[in-house]
């Protein structure tokens, strides 16, 4: 089992919509939990990460982790053509020697004007 | 500032030819790491350095090889390429005290 499964997609909203995209994760013991957005021919960007479970707001982007689940889930209320973009969760491999990233699949994501 | 560049931006290598993609960071992180990126299989780490002078294995190693002889620069060879290192490869560099990983535009390489 992968450590890290994301639905890939692709995924297409009309402008205004809320998006909810998805991860699931293997072991209980990751306690850092991130989302990068990758624009097309861009190396990725940090949206935002969490730690351990709970909510974290960032205008209009929301990520949520339920650890009880394991489930992490980014969401975008009034979606804008710019946010158009491959988003990919990421979770960090408990701190050791390195600050190892794991990453899921992407989804690709398109929203309509 | 740059942040960190990557060269070359694309190549079209023969297979069993030898190549190195160039990685260098401007931030003085102590930690850099070597990504490839494939439709459907996201991101999986090559190689990786805590700092100067050391180097780590990561998911997908074989075949591929680093350096790390100072903080800026952090070279990733490829001693006789095959089709299946047909990728984007993206290096990236981290802070000790930090979580986020800064990533490069990539380098786009198709071995024929």
């Amino acid at each position: 089992q992968k450590e890290v499964e994301q639905d890939p997609g692709p995924l297409s909203v009309p402008e205004g919509a809320i998006v909810s995209l998805n991860c699931t994760y293997s072991n209980s013991a990751f306690q850092y939990f991130m989302w990068y957005r990758q624009y097309s021919r861009k190396g990725p960007e940090l949206l935002m990460y969490t730690y351990s479970s709970g909510n974290k707001e960032d205008g209009r982007f929301t990520a949520q982790v339920d650890k009880s689940s394991k489930y992490i889930s980014l969401f975008i209320r009034d979606s804008q053509p710019s946010d158009s973009a491959t988003y990919l969760c990421a979770i960090l491999i408990p701190p050791g020697e390195a600050q190892k990233l794991v990453f899921g699949q992407g989804t690709r994501l398109t929203i309509n004007p | 500032t740059a942040g960190i560049t990557q060269a070359p931006t694309s190549q079209i290598l023969a297979a069993g030819r030898s190549m190195t993609l160039r990685c260098t960071q401007d931030m003085r992180h102590n930690a850099m790491y070597w990504y490839r990126q494939d439709l459907g299989l996201g991101l999986r780490l090559i190689h990786y350095s805590n700092t100067a002078g050391t180097t780590g294995k990561g998911e997908v190693p074989d075949g591929y090889s680093v350096s790390r002889a100072n903080t800026d620069d952090f070279p990733l060879t490829l001693a006789s390429a095959v089709p299946s290192q047909t990728s984007v490869y993206f290096c990236a560099s981290s802070a000790h005290w930090q979580h986020e990983q800064f990533f490069g535009p990539g380098t786009r390489l198709t071995v024929l």
